[in-house]
């Protein structure tokens, strides 16, 4: 079935970028999305990118899809302390098919000073 | 900015018992979701609601569980007869007809002792 997978923990100095990896395994998945959760907040969309596409740039965060390698990843330039949360990686498939959201476990990012 | 809400933000209830979980999706969204998340495990899909029907569910949503939009801003979750292992954080969520993007609220933690 599907699923997505992604390192539990990053660590990185402030100011510095941040990466973090996630592949999945449905081949058919159109939109792929990258989720924050602050502690105690609910889960805020950061930024997606549709499976036609191979990059996109939010401002401080790079979206980059190898689709053949079923992988993705997410940038954050210049990280700040705010920036630390856990980050889910998730996907969605066709859209007459599932409506449902496949989540990772989630990457918590942890910002050195 | 409108944004999903969810209450109570906790609830501990004993096993056996019922609760209700309640959700004000926003406004002019269309389709509705739960998620839950067990501690230190991914989110995962329970259900999604369209045009007052269930529209896909999981595994997991058993005849335990059921949904319903009693009016025209609440969407609740109930749990007939709660076990040990329902205590998660609960994520409501929910978009535009024609959207991608699932908005999803802070989620109520249930704890069944």
């Amino acid at each position: 079935g599907e699923d997505v997978e992604q390192s539990l923990f990053l660590s990185v100095r402030e100011g510095d970028s941040s990466v973090i990896n996630c592949t999945y395994t449905d081949s058919s998945s159109t939109y792929l999305y990258w989720y924050k959760q602050e502690p105690g907040a609910g889960l805020q969309l950061l930024t997606y990118i549709f499976s036609n596409m191979d990059m996109k740039q939010d401002q401080r965060l790079t979206v980059l899809l190898n689709k053949k390698d079923k992988h993705l990843s997410l940038r954050i330039a210049d990280t700040q302390t705010g920036d630390s949360a856990i980050y889910f990686c998730a996907e969605r498939g066709p859209m007459n098919r599932d409506d449902k959201i496949i989540f990772g476990k989630g990457t918590r990012l942890h910002i050195l000073p | 900015e409108p944004e999903v809400t969810q209450t109570p933000s906790h609830q501990v209830t004993q096993m056996g018992q019922e609760v209700i979980l309640r959700c004000v999706p926003i406004s002019n969204h269309l389709y509705f979701y739960w998620y839950r998340q067990i501690l230190g495990q991914k989110v995962e899909f329970l259900v999604s609601f369209y045009n007052n029907e269930i529209s896909e569910k999981s595994e997991i949503f058993d005849d335990q569980f059921s949904v319903e939009r009693p009016d025209g801003s609440n969407f609740t979750l109930k749990i007939r007869s709660t076990k040990l292992e329902d205590s998660a954080m609960y994520f409501c969520a929910s978009r535009v007809l024609a959207g991608y993007e699932q908005y999803f609220g802070p989620g109520t933690r249930l704890t069944v002792t």
